[in-house]
């Protein structure tokens, strides 16, 4: 019974290349959450998406991020043209399919992807 | 803004003491919190958490305290262990709205000393 697991666990780009991160959530799991910390910070919320679906982007800077979760295959991260202050530590949770409404649905973290930018 | 704060960067206690991790929010939609503790290179492990609703919740050595008017949350770890030793995440989320989004404070590292 594998965990939430994200891929590459280390990444280190230069700049303005592209950088890919993975996360494969457990299984029975269709939610999908991305989370970014940056060094001395907390987590920071991103985009939450369902299978082939975003469901809020709202913390997902405007350009050069995108994200999706496909019907097969991992949830994937894209980051174009990366600069310095993309380097932190890139979190995917996932959750199962909320059975009630106004329950929160415990969400579980993989590792991360600590990203480097030189 | 920073809607959920934790003030306290870092916390050392003795082993067998008790740990007290605050954590204040702002934002009054909120209505579900959470603990989370981290380990260095690791993601954040759920610890317990609380709903509006209740004012207290306890899960073995841990409890979380919530007092509503203050917009305020405590850890409670006792006794405390060296193997407590972690950053410990405060979140909070609104549960209507759909979205299910955490919002953390900064977090706390936590110290038990042997």
């Amino acid at each position: 019974n594998a965990g939430v697991m994200q891929n590459p666990r280390h990444l280190v780009r230069r700049r303005g290349q592209e950088a890919r991160l993975r996360c494969s959530p457990m299984k029975g799991h269709s939610h999908v959450y991305w989370y970014r910390q940056l060094p001395e910070e907390g987590l920071k919320f991103m985009v939450y998406l369902q299978k082939e679906n975003i469901i809020d982007e709202s913390g997902m800077p405007k350009e050069r991020f995108s994200a999706e979760f496909p019907k097969e295959g991992p949830s994937i991260l894209r980051i174009q043209q990366v600069v310095r202050g993309d380097s932190a530590a890139y979190f995917c949770a996932s959750s199962p399919l909320a059975l009630t409404p106004y329950i929160f649905n415990e969400q579980f973290f993989g590792p991360g992807t600590r990203l480097t930018v030189l | 803004d920073q809607q959920v704060k934790q003030n306290s960067p870092s916390l050392s206690v003795q082993e067998g003491r008790i740990s007290i991790l605050n954590c204040d929010y702002t934002n009054s939609m909120f209505d579900y919190f959470l603990w989370y503790k981290k380990y260095p290179a690791e993601g954040p492990t759920f610890l317990i958490s609380i709903s509006s609703i209740k004012d207290k919740n306890e899960d073995g050595r841990f409890t979380v305290f919530l007092n509503k008017s203050a917009k305020h949350l405590s850890l409670h770890i006792v006794p405390s262990q060296p193997g407590d030793s972690a950053v410990y995440f405060c979140a909070a989320t609104p549960t209507q709205g759909g979205s299910e989004k955490l919002v953390f404070g900064k977090g706390t590292k936590l110290t038990v000393n042997p």
